[in-house]
């Protein structure tokens, strides 16, 4: 059974702070997605990570794969309060036009 | 980007008493739709694969009779809550995908059956 866990699972920080949310997965899949959820909202895709060593950042989030560690990295930086969501990584749960499977999501807070 | 339209984004409906729900996919077709379902404060969970002109595939757990999908059309898949219950309420996202390329995804509805 294909499993895709997140830590840690609930993240408070304080504005200003760097960390790094971290992602495995069990299957020998080449990508690997990020999402962001509001409260009471649907996905909003963050990045879409094609390859081994993909890195991408947009604005304070950076999210990199190692597909030989089955390991994904959400990294945030200079954490605002903005920034205070629920973040899934998912992978594909087989090839071609497939279904995702989805971690149990990281719940960021970021307090002043 | 591709746009996943779905309807209505919040419901109420007693129990006994059936919901459909909508997804259109607004501008590329979508042979295969995929249905998840999330409970408060947790995970998406696949309920359901919705393929154009045949019948859905259900994931393991998920009652087809309660949960009916159709997929009549490339643009256009429903999910009908039968016989909602209170423990039927969640929040149902649907989904579709052109090729391996990224999941686009519906605003979400919000059930609640009272």
């Amino acid at each position: 059974e294909l499993k895709v866990e997140q830590n840690p699972l609930f993240l408070s920080m304080q504005e200003g702070k760097n960390y790094t949310i971290y992602c495995n997965y069990s299957t020998t899949s080449d990508r690997l997605y990020w999402y962001r959820q509001d409260p009471g909202k649907s996905l909003e895709s963050l990045f879409v990570l094609l390859s081994n060593g993909a890195v991408k950042q947009e604005g304070r989030l950076m999210a990199s794969l190692d597909t030989k560690a089955r390991l994904s990295t959400l990294h945030i930086t200079a954490a605002v309060h903005d920034l205070s969501a629920t973040y899934f990584c998912a992978v594909d749960r087989y090839s071609g036009n497939t279904p995702l499977v989805f971690g149990k999501g990281t719940r960021l807070s970021v307090i002043a | 980007g591709a746009v996943v339209s779905q309807h209505p984004s919040r419901v109420i409906c007693k129990s006994g008493t059936s919901v459909k729900i909508e997804c259109r996919s607004l501008d590329f077709q979508a042979t295969t739709m995929f249905w998840y379902r999330q409970f408060p404060k947790q995970s998406l969970m696949l309920m359901a694969t919705s393929n154009e002109g045949s019948k859905a595939t259900y994931e393991q757990g998920v009652e087809k009779d309660k949960f009916l999908i159709n997929h009549a059309s490339l643009t256009l898949s429903t999910l009908t809550v039968t016989s909602a219950h209170p423990e039927d309420s969640s929040f149902y996202i649907c989904s579709a995908r052109v090729g391996r390329l990224e999941a686009f995804f519906g605003q979400g509805t919000r059930l609640t059956v009272v």
